[in-house]
């Protein structure tokens, strides 16, 4: 019954590759979120969207394009990876406006994504 | 702009002693404050906040902050430190109109030896 879950938890693929990471909450939550953690462990959020509403996009390169069918899930496609792509990606979901109202954010695991 | 700061990349504590983690944090308005944890090759697992009201919040695992206004800190604190306590720790801060996010400081590294 995990509460926000992610997969691939490892990927490892080459350069100029098309990848895509899934993710699924089932907290019923209204929001979902995309986090980048790089290798100095740094996180720093690329999207988040509200029922299905992209809400914030964080200058990322358009390369990246995420993808809500649902407000249960919020998928994340990679085009044309390069190696400075490689990082751990965490999906995230909390109530309504996130964070600004106070509500607390739940991560998944997280998934590794090199790049070779 | 916002902005979260921990100031000490590693924390070393010999188990059974207290820990402090520190945090700082500049924002316009009232600040949301959270502490995170995460373990290696792990998720973030949520620890505390502090929305409104008392300024000492008690979280999951023992772990307790103060959130202190004027000096715009919000120090994470445990009284006896268990060597499973080891990790890493992220703070960070969220106010109105910032569209939900949280901006995240860079992370302290708890190691707690027996």
């Amino acid at each position: 019954d995990t509460a926000v879950s992610q997969t691939p938890k490892y990927l490892v693929t080459q350069m100029g590759n098309d990848k895509s990471i899934k993710c699924e909450q089932n907290l019923g939550h209204d929001t979902m979120y995309w986090y980048k953690q790089d290798s100095k462990k740094f996180l720093k959020i690329m999207f988040s969207y509200n029922n299905k509403e992209l809400i914030i996009n964080e200058t990322v390169p358009n390369r990246f394009s995420p993808k809500s069918p649902d407000k249960a899930h919020l998928n994340l496609h990679i085009n044309s990876l390069e190696l400075g792509d490689s990082a751990v990606y965490f999906c995230a979901s909390s109530q309504d406006h996130g964070a600004s109202s106070g509500n607390t954010i739940y991560f998944g695991e997280g998934s590794w994504l090199t790049v070779v | 702009a916002q902005s979260v700061a921990q100031p000490e990349d590693q924390v070393n504590v010999a188990e059974g002693n207290p820990l402090t983690v520190k945090c700082t944090y500049s924002v316009s308005g009232n600040p949301y404050l959270f502490w995170y944890v995460q373990y290696p090759n792990r998720g973030l697992q949520f620890l505390l906040k502090y929305i409104t009201g008392d300024n000492l919040v008690k979280g999951s695992y023992g772990f307790e902050a103060e959130f202190n206004k004027s000096q715009t800190s919000f120090h994470l604190k445990k009284p006896s430190a268990l060597v499973s306590d080891s990790a890493l720790y992220f703070c960070a801060v969220s106010s109105l109109n910032q569209g939900g996010k949280l901006i995240f400081g860079q992370g302290t590294e708890l190691s707690v030896k027996p």
